[in-house]
């Protein structure tokens, strides 16, 4: 099916550890995105890409890595997962449209 | 640099209650505007954009024009429904980076 899929869609895992969240989508867009969503903050950007092999930090991108070496895919990875990195990570992408889609949402919750 | 101010939430009403979502924006070039959609367990979803000023975005009987000299995007809805009951957030494409910049989110309840 055409559109974006993050996996999973549920995470838990233990302070310290190394975790990855996937995102593909199924178009060629260009631009692609992670944001963080919490309670009175709403989506904080992390870290975005203009093109496979570009990538650039967000308003929030500490403690986070990105690579993007196919365009389709944008993983995000915390290299060493703190509790105040429990939240709801979305993957959108930029259509040429000036429109952006959303993927459903990873829920990390640190322990 | 850019960023959006919503109203903060919730925001409670009854059902065929008129809807008014404040935000309002700062940007140094000339951003598009949107309305997004969060409804329970959800991801986001595109409700409504303006892409210049004095444009009015439309869906599902919802509003909201680009007022570039107030500054301002807000959302509104004549006649509420329950299945509206979701968070709205107001947000912006940044002109020279595609960023898209987010406000806090309001959460709307409509009641019966």
């Amino acid at each position: 099916d055409a559109g974006i899929t993050q996996s999973p869609r549920y995470k838990i895992t233990e302070t310290g550890r190394q975790v990855t969240l996937m995102c593909h989508q199924t178009w060629s867009h260009s631009y692609m995105f992670w944001y963080r969503q919490d309670l009175g903050h709403g989506l904080r950007l992390i870290y975005y890409s203009a093109a496979a092999d570009i990538t650039d930090k967000g308003e929030v991108p500490d403690g986070y890595v990105v690579s993007r070496s196919k365009t389709e895919n944008f993983p995000l990875t915390l290299e060493s997962a703190t509790r105040s990195q429990t939240s709801v990570y979305f993957c959108a992408s930029k259509q040429s449209s000036n429109g952006y889609t959303f993927g459903s949402g990873t829920r990390l919750t640190v322990v | 640099g850019d960023s959006v101010t919503q109203m903060e939430g919730p925001v409670t009403l009854s059902e065929e209650a008129f809807l008014t979502i404040n935000c309002t924006y700062t940007a140094t070039g000339y951003p598009s505007l949107f309305w997004y959609v969060q409804y329970p367990g959800e991801g986001l979803q595109l409700l409504l954009k303006a892409t210049k000023a004095d444009d009015k975005g439309s869906n599902k009987g919802f509003e909201a024009t680009y007022r570039k000299e107030t500054t301002s995007f807000h959302l509104e809805k004549g006649s509420v429904q329950v299945s509206d009951s979701a968070v709205y957030f107001c947000a912006l494409s940044d002109e020279g980076t595609d960023k898209l910049i987010f406000g806090t989110g309001t959460r709307l309840q409509v009641f019966p």
